[in-house]
């Protein structure tokens, strides 16, 4: 089964907007990760933030997290026509990594 | 990063035919394994996770005579769709990783279409 829910389920912005996704999950984590998926292709690590972190930068990625609503965010700033993908947050609430439904991002050029 | 090789890519099949996809970690040892199930435009599910030397855990509802899983190495793992039914055709995903925690790598994907 799932773990979480992400909204929304589809952005589409134009290249050089910033991009905004958030997650929610249902239990208690360790930590949080986000991966990238472009179509029919496997999935690509982008971050972890662990439990104990608000937040955490890579790049043009930033993540928030937020234990006691259950739910972290990613911000993709300065968006590429490249970064158009499916981005999924993911946790281990029995050491099996569980995702959410993902959001499509589509960054017009 | 870790590399996580899955072959094949793409194949196709006629029904009630037997199907083995290979997941590989290339350079490191993979004490965990896991094989998901992935339907257009959905999000990843879960089908059994397997540890090196064990029988793998399956999700509820993955039949186990169906989808067969093997671990036998701590870098191969092998998913075989036994009796293909069209309904099998999906997207399916392995990954691997080193220990409990740590970050896990993915495979390509095996695009299975059964006719």
């Amino acid at each position: 089964s799932q773990q979480g829910e992400e909204d929304p389920q589809a952005l589409s912005i134009q290249e050089g907007e910033n991009a905004t996704m958030n997650c929610s999950y249902k239990t208690s984590i360790n930590n949080l990760q986000w991966y990238r998926q472009n179509s029919g292709r496997g999935l690509v690590h982008l971050i972890l933030i662990r439990s104990n972190e608000r937040e955490k930068h890579s790049g043009r990625l930033r993540v928030t997290l937020d234990t006691s609503k259950k739910s972290s965010s990613l911000l993709i700033t300065a968006s590429r026509a490249a970064d158009t993908a499916s981005y999924f947050c993911a946790t281990e609430p029995n050491n099996d990594m569980r995702f959410g439904a993902g959001t499509r991002l589509t960054v017009k050029p | 990063g870790a590399v996580v090789s899955q072959h094949p890519s793409w194949v196709i099949c006629k029904s009630g035919t037997s199907v083995k996809i290979e997941c590989r970690s290339l350079d490191f040892q993979a004490t965990t394994m896991f094989w998901y199930r992935q339907f257009p435009k959905q999000s990843l599910m879960l089908m059994a996770t397997s540890n090196e030397g064990s029988k793998a855990t399956y999700e509820q509802g993955v039949e186990k005579d169906k989808f067969l899983i093997n671990h036998a190495s701590l870098t191969l793992s092998t998913l075989t769709v036994t009796s293909a039914h069209p309904e099998d055709s999906s997207f399916y995903i392995c990954s691997a990783r080193e220990g409990l925690g740590a970050i896990q790598y993915f495979g390509a994907g095996t695009r299975l279409s059964v006719l």
